[in-house]
């Protein structure tokens, strides 16, 4: 299958700073893009759909100037959560569409908010 | 709309069988099957489009009824790395815009 990588894995941020999430696609070119959130013991909620070269679009409730997107190339888009707070600590989980339509994830980041 | 998934929580024996549904309110352009271990992301498995779809790999197998709206997961003698819980995600629309449910938990013990 596909690669989809992150970076960082994991990372640790005091409240009021702002965190930047790098999702590639390292072995094909990704027009699209989404972004997912998922807390502990629950399911993946889709928060974005990253576009290359046109802006992200958002889901309902999901703000878009605090969880900022932007897809810079067909195979990287970052994630930009500004101004963290500890109540957006969360496992932040990219993926990427393949042609036949399967959809391939990436190892996701664990994000801590002090 | 979040797909329906059941059971919530299933604990198996090592060798025997699991069926997992993922039932939705809506119409479906396609079923896509995740797998996911505690702390890491999740693994595709299978994607079923609709007009209706049976696949399969190794042990694994689902089956899409379209008309239903409905998709089911067969986990055939069941081996311990089969353990983790697993997620349907629909596709409304053939957008690739997938809305998980809420994921079944599977136990697999020796």
């Amino acid at each position: 299958g596909a690669v989809v990588s992150q970076h960082p894995s994991w990372v640790i941020c005091k409240s009021g700073t702002s965190v930047k999430i790098e999702c590639r696609s390292l072995d094909f070119q990704a027009t699209t893009m989404f972004w997912y959130r998922q807390f502990p013991k629950q399911s993946l909620m889709l928060m974005a759909t990253s576009n290359e070269g046109s802006k992200a679009t958002y889901e309902q409730g999901v703000e878009k100037d605090k969880f900022l997107i932007n897809h810079a190339s067909l195979t990287l888009s970052t994630l930009t959560v500004t101004s963290a707070h500890p109540e957006d600590s969360s496992f932040y989980i990219c993926s990427a569409p393949v042609e036949s339509g399967e959809q391939f994830f990436g190892p996701g980041t664990r994000l801590t908010v002090l | 709309q979040q797909p329906v998934q059941s059971p919530q929580a299933v604990i198996l024996r090592e060798g025997e069988d699991a069926v997992i549904n993922c039932s939705s309110s809506k119409a479906l352009y396609s079923v896509h099957w995740y797998r996911q271990k505690h702390g890491e992301a999740p693994v595709f498995l299978m994607i079923l489009l609709k007009g209706g779809e049976q696949k399969g790999h190794d042990k694994i197998s689902a089956s899409f009824n379209e008309k239903k709206q409905q998709s089911s997961l067969y986990l055939t003698a069941s081996q311990l790395s089969y353990s983790g819980t697993y997620f349907c995600g629909t596709d409304l629309q053939g957008a690739q815009k997938l809305v998980f449910g809420q994921g079944t938990r599977l136990t697999i013990n020796p």
